[in-house]
């Protein structure tokens, strides 16, 4: 196992609902990062927090907001949900931030079915 | 921001043969160049990586070529096998100093004909 996991696995809501995704990340790493990867299409960057702190945000709306806490542990949250966030939400944990990250490891994301 | 575009989105080779991807990227001050191999219904695993200050980086059969005059870099894999069927992505750096938020390339489809 890569040390990143994530839950929950698969999960079903309805649009204009609310969903909270979480990432643990592995062990000794302070950043994590969050993608959204659409069925056929690579993954996008939505947002990197780094020791609680959100560093750097994609070309998301603001109904799309997150969380670290203090054991770098992380939650994505998306509000009013619309049929086009079904995707994989992918997390990323690393150690560090630019040219002094160490390690990149993505868990094994989480599958948003919105109906 | 970065644009990253990888082709062909498709490639189908005979085991044995070798495979070539290549992406190109928009800024000139991009870095670092990660491929990720994603099997189906599983997450990217990251298969080798280049930074800027080298040209070519090889691991066994898999090898990376970067061109920054070009602003291209290319995924070489020797030797194909089966299991080397999966979606290959490249990517880069969304903006300079941000090097682990990165762009990916919209991946191609490798498929290893036994």
């Amino acid at each position: 196992e890569t040390g990143v996991t994530q839950s929950p696995t698969h999960l079903i809501k309805t649009r204009g609902q609310q969903v909270t995704l979480r990432c643990s990340s592995q062990s000794g790493h302070n950043t994590v990062s969050w993608y959204q990867q659409a069925l056929g299409q690579g993954p996008q960057f939505i947002f990197q927090y780094y020791r609680e702190e959100e560093n750097g945000r994609g070309n998301f709306p603001p109904r799309f907001s997150g969380l670290q806490f203090p054991n770098y542990s992380s939650e994505l949250n998306v509000n009013a949900l619309e049929l086009d966030d079904s995707a994989l939400y992918l997390c990323a944990s690393s150690v560090g931030l630019g040219a002094q990250t160490y390690g990149y490891t993505f868990g094994s994301g989480t599958r948003l079915t919105v109906v | 921001g970065e644009n990253v575009e990888q082709h062909p989105s498709t490639l189908s080779v005979q085991e044995g043969d070798s495979a070539v991807i290549k992406c190109t990227y928009s800024d000139s001050a991009s870095n670092y160049f990660p491929w990720y191999k994603q099997e189906l219904g599983k997450r990217p695993q990251l298969i080798i990586d280049i930074r800027s200050n080298v040209g070519e980086k090889k691991d066994q059969r898999i090898a990376v070529t970067l061109n920054k005059t070009a602003k291209h870099f290319s995924l070489h894999i020797t030797e194909t096998q089966p299991e080397d069927s999966a979606v290959y992505f490249c990517a880069a750096p969304r903006s300079a100093g941000s090097a682990r938020q990165l762009t990916f390339g919209s991946g191609t489809q490798l498929t290893v004909l036994p």
